[in-house]
């Protein structure tokens, strides 16, 4: 099994800062990376898939990148509306998650 | 438009069984794949398995044991049962179509 080591678990930034989380692969996913977006009580939202391709919909202040077993994903500009936990899934082999970063208004 | 939701029991006792329906419209279960999601109050989320599009499926392999996934496709439903509850399985229990179109998931706890 794939395991996704996700970091840092939280984050707290002020409004119009840039923040960026890392996961990192137990092997090579070959780019088959995606990252979600989930406010509470809320299903979780695709923003990027397949390390650096924007969803539909999805802000241009989202990015990720990477290769290998190392990947970023980066909020540029933080806006109130960002607030939520985010989290990276691998599914280069099946799927496995991140255990998720939690960010907060500083 | 896809939508799926989730149906099932909210309480379950320890050792027993769950069983939880997904109904899924506006796509063809023979068309795409349905994934079973949890999320543990407070903490992160576990895929729990597929059902492809052909019928096959994958577990992860922590649930492989205790873990079965269903569909009837004349009725556009998928079922997850799941045996010998503890309560660290109190949850809540998600279906999404490609990890991309999600339902809104539905709570289980587990206790007696």
């Amino acid at each position: 099994d794939i395991q996704m080591t996700q970091s840092p678990p939280s984050l707290s930034a002020s409004l119009g800062d840039k923040v960026t989380i890392t996961c990192q692969a137990s092997q090579n996913i070959n780019k088959y990376i995606a990252w979600y977006q989930q406010k509470p009580g809320k299903a979780p939202r695709l923003l990027i898939r397949y390390t650096s391709t924007l969803e539909s919909g999805t802000p241009s202040r989202f990015s990720g990148s990477g290769s290998g077993r190392d990947y970023s994903f980066s909020i540029s500009n933080v806006e109130s509306e960002d607030i939520a936990s985010y989290y990276c899934l691998q599914y280069v082999n099946l799927y496995t998650f991140g255990a998720g970063t939690k960010l907060e208004l500083k | 438009q896809v939508q799926l939701k989730e149906s099932g029991p909210g309480l379950v006792q320890p050792s027993e069984t769950l069983s939880l329906t997904c109904t899924v419209s506006g796509f063809s279960l023979t068309s795409y794949g349905v994934n079973w999601v949890r999320q543990p109050p407070g903490k992160g989320l576990e895929w729990m398995g597929t059902i492809w599009n052909d019928g096959s499926t994958d577990y992860n392999s922590a649930l492989k044991s205790r873990l079965s996934i269903s569909r009837d496709t004349s009725k556009s439903q998928v079922f997850l049962k799941m045996n010998s509850l503890q309560t660290e399985d109190t949850a809540i229990y998600l279906c999404a179509r490609q990890l991309r179109d999600w339902g809104q998931g539905v709570m289980v706890t587990v206790s007696s």
